[in-house]
């Protein structure tokens, strides 16, 4: 089946200092790749996406790459700010059959520091 | 404004105690689901419906009931709740189940059953 693996947090940075959060997955098919943001105390909602290889999703300066040759779809921003912090889940969404699920991985807590 | 809405956000409940968590979207989407959110694992896949009357299971099943009688609706029902299943809830929408399309969550229902 489908999986989502990503880096464990929590992840602590300091205002202005680069984010990467590492994400990579196992698929058949094309899926297409989510990330996801959870601010304290409030839903998930969708940061950005990408539904095909070497697609690039931005969003509020965050980007990540659809990278099918290495299975991955990390995040990153180049200057993250206080209201920032989230956590941070990748997701995918199989092509065909019977995957019609979300299938998260586990999240990963960002704490910015002023 | 387009939107999913849980209710309730808060339920404290005792074992065997019959309850429901509504979940209602306004947006005439076709696919919805839920998830329970516990530290660690992530967001785990309930139930699911594709349409009208039809649903089926995800991940974690067991325990849990839902209908989907109009398409706007698709509550969660617990018949015999269990500190098990304490957890954070959440229903999410989709226009469908094609892999690129967006889910829509839900601010939450975080239940406790003692």
């Amino acid at each position: 089946g489908n999986s989502v693996t990503q880096m464990e947090g929590p992840v602590t940075l300091s205002e202005e200092a680069f984010l990467t959060i590492n994400c990579t997955y196992t698929a058949t098919g094309y899926p297409s790749l989510f990330w996801y943001v959870q601010y304290p105390g409030e839903g998930l909602q969708l940061l950005l996406k990408a539904t095909k290889a070497d697609d690039k999703g931005s969003n509020k300066g965050f980007e990540a790459t659809y990278r099918k040759e290495t299975t991955s779809f990390h995040l990153e921003k180049g200057s993250v700010q206080v209201s920032d912090s989230a956590v941070y889940f990748c997701a995918l969404r199989g092509s065909g059959g019977s995957n019609y699920k979300l299938t998260f991985g586990k999240g990963t807590l960002l704490t910015v520091n002023p | 404004e387009a939107q999913v809405t849980q209710n309730p956000r808060y339920l404290i409940t005792v074992t065997g105690k019959k309850l429901t968590v509504t979940c209602s979207q306004n947006m005439n989407h076709e696919y919805m689901s839920w998830y329970r959110q516990d530290p660690g694992l992530g967001l785990r896949q309930i139930y699911y419906s594709m349409n009208v009357e039809v649903t089926d299971k995800g991940d974690v099943p067991e325990g849990y009931k839902v209908s989907r009688k109009e398409k706007r609706n698709f509550p969660l029902i617990l018949e015999s709740p269990s500190p098990n299943q304490t957890s954070l809830y959440f229903c999410a929408s989709s226009l469908s189940a094609v892999a690129h399309t967006e889910a829509f969550f839900g601010q939450g229902t975080r239940l406790t059953v003692v």
